[in-house]
């Protein structure tokens, strides 16, 4: 079964400050997608990457960048320069095929990591 | 691009009751995916429709259930209302499954009395 670990459930920084999420996944396929997604205080959850298990190119956009290792099955998540609006649960979130047939796919989410950033 | 659409955002049942929420995905999104949200458990997934049929669902009593009309539209649909029903509901559009990106509506928060 596929399961998704955010070790971390809240961690607080100091407004500038770099922070690194990190999010070890297991899954038994060889073709897998993995997400990031923000959920600030008012509940949607937001968006942020998406990656295929054959694409291990770090990525980065703004502020934000990405870690995919398949040697540690970790897609970490860091954030520079922290500001007071990057406060939100990050949720790192994995897909594979189930067990049930063609087409048959599932988002797992981890428990999530839960970020304050102090003024 | 209009995105996911959830109705009602808030709603106060009594154990017992039945509730019924819809979700309106993205135009041309196929896929749509059900979750509950709550503190103890996290993110679950309850159940996938795609064209018109369930196609995953997740590890909940039948009281749960959904459907998906011609047009994407999705309800979900609980009856026997109880106590750790209590939840945000998140409904997520795909284009066609979740290898696609899911892109997830503000939610219906759910209060059991």
């Amino acid at each position: 079964a596929q399961k998704v670990t955010q070790a971390q459930t809240e961690i607080s920084v100091v407004e500038k400050e770099d922070v690194t999420l990190d999010c070890v996944y297991e899954t038994r396929d060889t073709t897998y997608y993995l997400f990031w997604y923000k959920q600030p205080p008012s509940g949607e959850l937001v968006f942020l990457i998406r990656r295929n298990s054959f694409d291990e190119q770090n990525e980065i956009s703004g502020r934000y960048s990405w870690n995919f290792q398949k040697s540690t099955s970790s897609f970490n998540f860091t954030i520079t320069a922290s500001q007071v609006v990057d406060s939100a649960v990050y949720f790192c979130a994995l897909s594979e095929a189930r067990v049930s047939g063609a087409g048959s796919y599932q988002l797992t989410f981890g428990k999530g990591t839960k970020l304050s950033v102090i003024p | 691009k209009a995105g996911v659409t959830q109705t009602p955002r808030y709603l106060i049942k009594t154990r017992g009751q039945q509730v019924t929420l819809s979700c309106s995905p993205i135009s041309g999104h196929r896929s749509v995916s059900w979750y509950q949200q709550t503190p103890g458990q996290g993110l679950q997934f309850l159940f996938e429709y795609f064209s018109e049929t369930q196609r995953n669902k997740g590890n909940f009593p039948g009281r749960f259930s959904g459907r998906q009309f011609s047009n994407s539209r999705s309800e979900m649909n609980v009856s026997t209302l109880e106590l750790g029903d209590s939840a945000l509901y998140l409904c997520a559009s795909s284009y066609l499954d979740s290898r696609d990106t899911q892109y997830f509506g503000p939610g219906t928060r759910l209060t059991v009395l």
